[in-house]
Order: structure tokens, then sequence, then C-alpha cells
């Protein structure tokens, strides 16, 4: 069965530094994979989806993700953080599963300092 | 237009009402979904509707009742619901069921409060 892992319930950093979650999965078959964001009382925005070709694939609001297999991993990051980057992030598979359900990790949590 | 509507956005409802959660997506999607979402937790799914077919229900209590009547429209019917089913109800649609590397359009939710 697929599953998806977030490590990092919580992460906080300051504005203008690096942002990275992390998210490793698995799957028995080529996975694809995708990142959402949830602002409070808000539902689930697309922010990039990783299907097949180029691994690196960026998203909007200037995040972007690596695929790597060897490391069953798809880190999300962005170069310099926002105050309005802070929200829920959830990472999402659909592989293997019967009906090629999303299933989603358990998110993370990004805090932006000033 | 790339929007999933949900209506009401806020909902609170004693135990013995019964009320009905609406979704309309424009996008020509034929698979649409009900999640739930409880705070600081993943979206988990109810039911899935392919083509206007249930083609998932998830182990859902009677007490949710749900009804696609056409294939723009996604209704979730409550009746008898406890406390516990206050939650975050978010619809979502996507191109096709069985298309994998289609990404979920989702809603911006109804927050349901029983009391």
């Amino acid at each position: 069965a697929q599953s998806v892992t977030q490590l990092g319930s919580h992460v906080s950093v300051s504005e203008g530094a690096l942002v990275l979650l992390r998210c490793n999965y698995s799957s028995s078959v080529p996975p694809y994979l995708f990142w959402y964001v949830q602002y409070p009382n808000q539902g689930l925005q697309l922010l990039l989806k990783y299907t097949t070709g180029a691994t690196l694939v960026k998203g909007i609001n200037g995040f972007e993700a690596e695929f790597k297999k060897s490391e069953t991993s798809f880190h999300l990051t962005k170069p310099s953080a926002h105050m309005s980057d802070a929200a829920e992030y959830f990472c999402a598979v659909r592989g293997d599963n019967a009906g090629n359900m999303l299933t989603f990790g358990g998110g993370t949590r990004l805090m932006v300092k000033p | 237009d790339t929007e999933v509507t949900q209506t009401p956005k806020h909902l609170v409802m004693g135990m013995t009402n019964k009320k009905s959660l609406k979704c309309e997506q424009h996008m020509g999607h034929r698979a649409m979904y009900w999640y739930k979402q409880k705070a600081k937790k993943p979206p988990e799914l109810m039911f899935v509707y392919s083509y206007e077919k249930l083609s998932i229900n998830e182990s859902v209590p009677s007490r949710f009742s749900p009804e696609c009547p056409n294939s723009s429209l996604l209704n979730l019917h409550l009746h008898a619901l406890q406390p516990e089913d206050s939650a975050l109800y978010l619809c979502a649609s996507s191109q096709d069921f069985n298309a994998r590397n289609t990404e979920a359009f989702f809603g911006q939710g109804t927050r349901l409060t029983v009391v």
C-alpha cells in the first residue's frame, strides 16, 4: 500500500530564509506526487505536481520540488520565505492503491518569523 | 473557471436536525469527492463519485448520505449527527477518476459544528 511521511509537523523559519519541507513516499508503482497548501479555514490549493518527465518541478508562489526516486523523496523548497507562506502544507501520492486515490501525509505547519 | 464552490461556508446544527452541504464545479470533471478534515489532520476520504455513480464509500456512517444529481453537483445530506462529526468538510473534483496524473481541485470547505 502507498504511504506518505512528512518529517516535522512544525517548521519555523525566518522571513527571507530557505524553506525546506520534507516528504517521503512509498509506492509499488511509479508514483504521482502532489504538494498542496492550506491556509486557515480554507480548502487545499495545489502548489505543484510531479507526474512524469522533469524531476524538478516548479509551482506557484516560488515553490519547487524535486522527485528523487532513489531516495523516495519529494521535498518542497522555496529560496526565500515570505510571511504570507505561513500555512499548512500537505504532500500527497497517487500510486498503487485501488481507485487511484490520493494518500496524504500528516501535514507540516510552516511558521514564518519576522 | 477552475473553482469548486461549496455552500454554506459555516453550519451549526443540532443532533436532531437534517441539513445538506452543497458542492458545484463547472470544469467538466467527472469525478467528485467528499473529504472530512479534523483540526491539525489531513483530509480523510469519505465518498467518491465517478460519472455520477457512487464508486467508493469509505465505511462512512449512514447518517452521512451523498447524492450526485448531475455531473456538476454533489450534495452531502446530514441527519442525526454527533458532536464528534464537527469538522471541515471538503469537496473536490478531478478530471477523471482513473486518470492518475490529474490533480484534485478542492473547494473552500464547510465548517460544520454539531451541538
